[in-house]
């Protein structure tokens, strides 16, 4: 199992510029998670999904868009790229309410924008 | 709301001494609290949960309702623990299993 991919791994944008931000799991779990990792701030959630078709924002979600439609795939999408945007977005999943919250991270994007 | 507060930004150790991470949180009902930690160039993995009251890589962590607190121990530290510590929190009931993050400790132990 590769577990939790994501893709790229590092990007530079423009200010005004859109991406999409790639997030695949292989362990056939229901809830997927999209954080962003601010220095000295900690995770922060921006926007979760517990299926296929079903998504909700979390935290902070302005700025973000995301979809989901398949169990494998939860890309975030940034459509007008603002420098606030610098961070390092990771990915999540996990089985869901019936296991223990135990989240499976991917390795990260490192996004800059300029 | 809910608010998880490690209030260590750094926290240095020499070999074999004996380390505690701090960890406060807000938070009304039944939360569940985790441990997690990011090693340098590895992914953020799950250390421990309250629930399962384990000791893990020698890492203990006791839940603490009256004083709202998750402090994560070891009685001797090793040079392979410094890494990154994050305390996270989960609401109970209907919460989709949504993680709230502290601002996270660096531990570093010294030779």
């Amino acid at each position: 199992n590769a577990g939790v991919t994501q893709t790229p791994k590092f990007r530079i944008l423009k200010i005004g510029q859109s991406m999409t931000l790639q997030c695949t799991q292989d362990m056939n779990h229901n809830y997927m998670y999209w954080y962003r990792q601010d220095p000295g701030m900690g995770l922060k959630l921006i926007y979760y999904s517990v299926g296929a078709g079903i998504t909700d924002k979390g935290e902070v979600p302005n700025g973000y868009n995301v979809s989901r439609s398949t169990t494998e795939d939860f890309p975030l999408r940034l459509e007008l790229a603002a420098p606030s945007q610098t961070s390092v977005y990771f990915c999540a999943s996990s089985y869901g309410d019936s296991h223990p919250y135990e989240q499976y991270f991917g390795p990260g994007t490192r996004l800059t924008v300029t | 709301a809910q608010r998880v507060t490690q209030p260590e930004k750094l926290l240095s150790v020499f070999k074999g001494a004996p380390v505690e991470l701090k960890c406060n949180y807000s938070y009304s009902g039944s939360p569940e609290l985790f441990w997690y930690v990011q090693y340098s160039r590895q992914r953020l993995q799950l250390l421990l949960r309250h629930i399962s009251r384990e000791s893990i890589k020698g890492f203990t962590a006791d839940l603490n309702k009256g004083e709202t607190s998750f402090h994560l121990k070891k009685p001797f530290a090793q040079e392979e623990d410094s890494a990154m510590y994050y305390c996270a929190v989960v609401a109970g009931g209907t919460s989709y299993g949504k993680l709230t993050f502290g601002q996270g400790t660096i531990l570093t132990v010294h030779p």
